[in-house]
């Protein structure tokens, strides 16, 4: 069945250093890809999305581009602050109608000033 | 707009005994799910309700869970009898129109399950 996997966390980073969380899928056909984020205490919100192969969805500085050919959908961001500090969790979405959200395990992002 | 509303945000239940969650949606959102995550791990869907009617509960434990979508707004989903392994934090969903497409899904807070 269709999966998603991300790298394990912690990560921890300094403010103003460069994020890559790396995340790839297995599916059928073209499902879509997204990046949620879960701020301490709040609930999960969506950070950003991309629906078909090449696509690039972007939001408060990160961005994440949907490669079909390595299956993948990593999620950077060149400089983050401590208010970046969070859950990300990556998502996909087959394409058929009624298709539940598919979550990966999620990592915790850590960043110190 | 307000967003989805879950109570109670915590709960410490022992084994065997029952318990129930609550959800309101956003307002006509069409489309309500529930979530599992438990500690570590993303969340999994156990349902999907569009408006009153279950399109999709082939991941919830039937035996224990049972779930409904009353006049197709508020939902409530119960476990009886609940196990060690339910503990877990039970998410809320909603989107305006039925899955997949565009529709975004916007979460509730969660409801913190601690079985004992």
């Amino acid at each position: 069945g269709d999966s998603v996997t991300q790298m394990e966390g912690p990560v921890t980073l300094s403010e103003e250093a460069f994020l890559t969380i790396n995340c790839t899928y297995t599916a059928t056909g073209y499902p879509s890809l997204f990046w949620y984020v879960q701020y301490p205490g709040e609930g999960l919100q969506l950070l950003l999305k991309a629906t078909k192969a090449d696509d690039k969805g972007s939001n408060k500085g990160f961005e994440a581009t949907y490669r079909k050919e390595t299956t993948s959908f990593h999620l950077e961001k060149g400089s983050v602050q401590v208010s970046d500090s969070a859950v990300y969790f990556c998502a996909l979405r087959g394409n058929q109608a009624g298709t539940a959200l598919i979550f990966g395990k999620g990592t915790t992002l850590s960043v110190s000033s | 707009e307000a967003g989805v509303a879950q109570s109670p945000r915590y709960k410490i239940i022992e084994k065997r005994q029952s318990v129930a969650f609550w959800c309101n949606p956003i307002s006509g959102h069409a489309t309500l799910y529930w979530y599992q995550q438990i500690l570590g791990q993303g969340p999994k869907l156990l349902i999907q309700f569009q408006n009153n009617g279950v399109v999709d509960d082939s991941q919830l434990p039937k035996d224990r869970f049972s779930a409904e979508r009353l006049k197709g707004v508020d939902s409530t989903l119960k476990i009886q009898p609940a196990k060690l392994e339910d503990s877990a934090v039970y998410l809320c969903a909603s989107s305006k129109g039925p899955a997949g497409g565009e529709n975004e899904q916007f979460f509730g807070p969660g409801t913190r399950l601690t079985v004992l």
